[in-house]
């Protein structure tokens, strides 16, 4: 079956860079997306990957991708509280823009 | 700025009560999903359309839930009859059917059964 997982929890300090991680379980993902959420709102598109890629860069976000152990992260440089939300990576399933989303991690950025 | 709307955003019920939960997709996406998310389940798929036609309604439960879209504009979320198991946020999300595009999600409708 299809199962993206991430570690539910991570709290760091405003400032400091936040590591967020993801496996996921289907090799033929083309795609593999980051999602943010906001608290009472809905998940908005952060960044995305092509799986024949190794990392992207977009500001203050990097993204790396290990195809072979299938692990996907989200690198948030310097920090801010506004990036307290709760993260997904999503893989898309089955063609089309049908997703699959991880778990979700809450990032909560201290003072 | 083209958004998914959903209405009701809130919604208090009691059980046993129908509830119609509305959402407009973005114009000219022709994929339509809906989603659950709970504290318990996190995000869970409820129904996937496209071009009006369901194609994946298997995360639904088939005796209370249903799912339709009239016309392009409109897709609906019933539940028939609420239970308070049900309580949670409704999500609706659009997209173009293309790998490469992704879902646009609408602010959810919150749901509270009592």
């Amino acid at each position: 079956g299809e199962d993206v997982e991430q570690s539910l929890f991570l709290s760091v300090r405003e400032g400091d860079s936040s590591v967020i991680n993801c496996t996921y379980t289907d090799s033929s993902s083309t795609y593999l997306y980051w999602y943010k959420q906001e608290p009472g709102a809905g998940l908005q598109l952060l960044t995305y990957i092509f799986s024949n890629m190794d990392m992207k860069q977009d500001q203050r976000l990097t993204v790396l991708l290990n195809k072979k152990d299938k692990h996907l992260s989200l690198r948030i440089a310097d920090t801010q509280t506004g990036d307290s939300a709760i993260y997904f990576c999503a893989e898309t399933a089955g063609g089309g823009n049908k997703l699959t989303f991880g778990t979700g991690t809450q990032l909560k950025v201290e003072l | 700025d083209a958004r998914v709307t959903q209405t009701p955003r809130h919604k208090v019920t009691e059980m046993g009560q129908e509830v119609t939960m509305r959402c407009q997709p973005i114009l000219g996406h022709n994929t339509v999903f809906w989603y659950r998310q709970t504290m318990m389940q996190g995000l869970e798929l409820l129904a996937y359309f496209r071009n009006r036609a369901p194609l994946d309604d298997s995360g639904m439960p088939k005796d209370r839930f249903s799912a339709e879209m009239p016309d392009a504009t409109l897709a609906t979320l019933k539940i028939q009859p609420s239970e308070p198991r049900d309580s949670a946020v409704y999500f609706c999300a659009s997209g173009p059917d293309r790998v490469i595009d992704t879902q646009y999600f609408g602010p959810g409708t919150r749901l509270t059964v009592l």
